[in-house]
């Protein structure tokens, strides 16, 4: 059984476009994540959410919006997709935040290139 | 501001030869520091969370310990099939970034037979 999934994996659309990734775990975590990986492989948080708070890294424009519909999904919203928003982008979950280093589980990514 | 750094970038080993990869680290009050395993096309692996200095983890042929400042993957007569990038991350302390990992940039292992 897949722990935490992702679709698409790959994602090809032109600028301008809104599009949506999905995320699911299966592992009853508290926590959710998504992170960005650029060309360059650097992976950078995007967003943590769990049914309390949502904790939005400073640097992510306001065209990215994560949605919750309960705690085992977390999707990615993506308004007006520009260029440099082409990326893989992965979800992870942990079984909790705050106080404690839980180890976070990763999906297997969804490519998204933007024309 | 926190920081991870890996060294080095790639690193080519012959089957059998054994050698170490590393991972410094710049955070006030570290909370965990994590090795995953990435392999192309595919997501982080968790490998290791190691939480303070002196504490040592081991798994097949890859051992991983801690200091203050660093971080070590000790990786014992590799494999071909250790080819990978690997991913050192840490947790930073409470507050606007809790419970999220800062990533080092990678080491990308290739080891030939």
């Amino acid at each position: 059984d897949t722990a935490v999934s992702q679709t698409p994996k790959y994602l090809v659309t032109q600028m301008g476009n809104d599009k949506s990734i999905k995320c699911e775990q299966n592992l009853g975590h508290d926590t959710m994540y998504w992170y960005k990986q650029d060309s360059k492989k650097f992976l950078k948080i995007m967003f943590s959410y769990n049914n309390k708070e949502l904790i939005i890294n400073e640097t992510v424009p306001n065209r990215f919006s994560p949605k919750s519909p309960d705690k085992a999904h977390l999707n990615l919203h993506i308004n007006s997709l520009e260029l440099g928003d082409s990326a893989v982008y992965f979800c992870a979950s942990s079984p909790r935040t705050g106080g404690v280093s839980d180890t976070q589980y990763f999906g297997p990514g969804t490519r998204l290139t933007v024309l | 501001e926190d920081q991870v750094t890996q060294s080095p970038e790639a690193l080519r080993l012959q089957e059998g030869e054994s050698s170490s990869l590393n991972c410094s680290y710049t955070v006030s009050g570290l909370r965990g520091l994590f090795w995953y395993r990435q392999d192309p096309g595919k997501g982080p692996e968790f490998l290791f969370t190691l939480y303070s200095a002196g504490e040592e983890k081991e798994k097949e042929r890859l051992k991983a310990t801690l200091t203050k400042k660093e971080s070590f993957l000790h990786i014992t007569a590799p494999k071909p099939e250790d080819s990978a990038t690997y991913l050192c991350a840490v947790q930073a302390p409470g507050g606007g970034s809790q419970g999220n990992l800062i990533f080092g940039k990678g080491t990308k292992l290739s080891v030939k037979p």
